[in-house]
Order: C-alpha cells, then sequence, then structure tokens
C-alpha cells in the first residue's frame, strides 16, 4: 500500500520563502512529482525526482531523500498567484500509476 | 496546440440517470487515466488504460465504466450505482513511466 502525509494549510508571506514537506511510505518507489493547483483548475506538473538530492527551477526547488522517504517543495520569492494547493504524488516501481497526497493548500499573503 | 480537452465543464445530472464524460488528447500519449477529486481532497483513481482497447481498474472504480476504442479518446461512464457521484472529475495522460501526466481542464459533475 501506499501513504503520503502532508500538511493541509500553510500560510506564508509575500517575498517569503516557504517549505512544503511530504513524507510517503510505499511498497516499491520510481519516483516523486510536484504539482501546483489552482482552486477549480487542472494541476499543473512543477518537478519531479527520482534520485536524491535537490532539483531547482527557476524559484521553485524540489528536494529528495529516498531512505528517509521525505521530500520537500522550496518556493522562494513568493508572489501573490502562488497561492494554491501543491500535491506530492508518487509512483510506485512497475507502475504508471501516480498515488497522490491530499495537497497542501498555501495562501499568500501581503 | 497540442493538450487534453474535458467537455463539458459543468455537467448537471439527476440522480438515477448514467452520464459520459468526455476526455480526448491530441499528445500522441499511449496512456490515459481518469481521476475523482473531492474538496480538500487528493485526487483519486477510478480508471486507466496503458494502451489502446485495455484498460485497469483504479482505486476507486466501483459505479463507472471507461472505453479506450482509440489512442486518442478515453471517455468515463458514471452510472447510476456510483453511490456519491458529485464531484470534479480529471483526465491526465502520460507518454509513458517517468514523465509527467498531463491534466484536461476536468470537469465538474453535480448531480441531484
Amino acid at each position: 500500500g501506499q501513504n503520503i502525509d502532508q500538511p493541509t494549510e500553510m500560510t506564508a508571506t509575500e517575498g517569503a520563502i516557504v517549505q512544503i514537506n511530504c513524507t510517503y511510505q510505499t511498497s516499491g518507489f520510481n519516483g516523486l512529482f510536484w504539482y501546483q493547483q489552482h482552486a477549480g483548475e487542472a494541476p499543473t506538473f512543477l518537478s519531479y525526482n527520482v534520485l536524491d538530492g535537490l532539483e531547482e527551477k527557476g524559484r521553485f526547488s524540489s528536494f529528495l531523500s529516498r531512505s528517509k522517504g521525505y521530500s520537500y517543495l522550496l518556493l522562494k520569492e513568493l508572489q501573490m498567484k502562488d497561492s494554491a494547493s501543491y500535491l506530492c504524488a508518487v509512483i510506485q516501481t512497475g507502475a504508471n500509476n501516480l498515488f497522490f497526497g491530499t495537497g497542501t493548500r498555501l495562501t499568500v499573503i501581503p | 496546440d497540442g493538450g487534453i480537452t474535458q467537455s463539458p465543464k459543468y455537467l448537471f445530472r439527476k440522480e438515477g440517470q448514467n452520464v459520459t464524460l468526455s476526455c480526448e488528447q491530441n499528445l500522441n500519449h499511449d496512456a490515459m487515466y481518469w481521476y475523482r477529486q473531492d474538496p480538500g481532497q487528493g485526487l483519486r483513481l477510478i480508471y486507466y488504460s496503458q494502451i489502446v482497447n485495455d484498460f485497469q481498474k483504479g482505486d476507486i472504480a466501483e459505479g463507472y465504466s471507461v472505453s479506450r476504442e482509440k489512442k486518442e479518446s478515453f471517455p468515463l461512464t458514471v452510472t447510476s450505482a456510483q453511490k456519491n457521484p458529485t464531484a470534479f472529475y480529471l483526465c491526465a495522460s502520460t507518454y509513458g513511466q517517468g514523465y509527467e501526466q498531463y491534466f484536461g481542464p476536468g470537469t465538474r459533475l453535480t448531480v441531484t
């Protein structure tokens, strides 16, 4: 089976840095995705980690530790438009299917 | 422009009626997926298809049916057997394992 844990809600200030954590337990692991989802819209891809370490892409970075079953998404220089839900999803070995966490709703305040 | 389309965006039905949600992609992806999202919840997998004429049940397939007669199309039927069909339905597709899933804009189904 699979289990993914993320904080339900977070609040951060415009211009600041925020870290959204994700822990997972899965029988076989073949990568972790982060998606952004604005209310009422489709999720959009942010990052994919399959090896340990940090992947940086502009203001967004994602980190993975497979031995700890842990990932985080780091958002820098927060903007109001970053207010959204951030979904952590893992893919199991041999499967194409993603298993999603419940998501973290981030609110950016002025 | 390549992408995934879902129609309609909003759908209203009476209880007891079957309803079919459309999903079309022109990305030449082999794999397609249907998810359901309830308020404050993550995405839950209903059905998926790795290739034409083949599909598999996901975690919550009861009360749903699908077909995959063409590579581009993966319609989902919500039957009257689905106990709580009101939800936001998302279709997705991908090249394969290790590649991101691309999502359609979603269909919000309300059954009264």
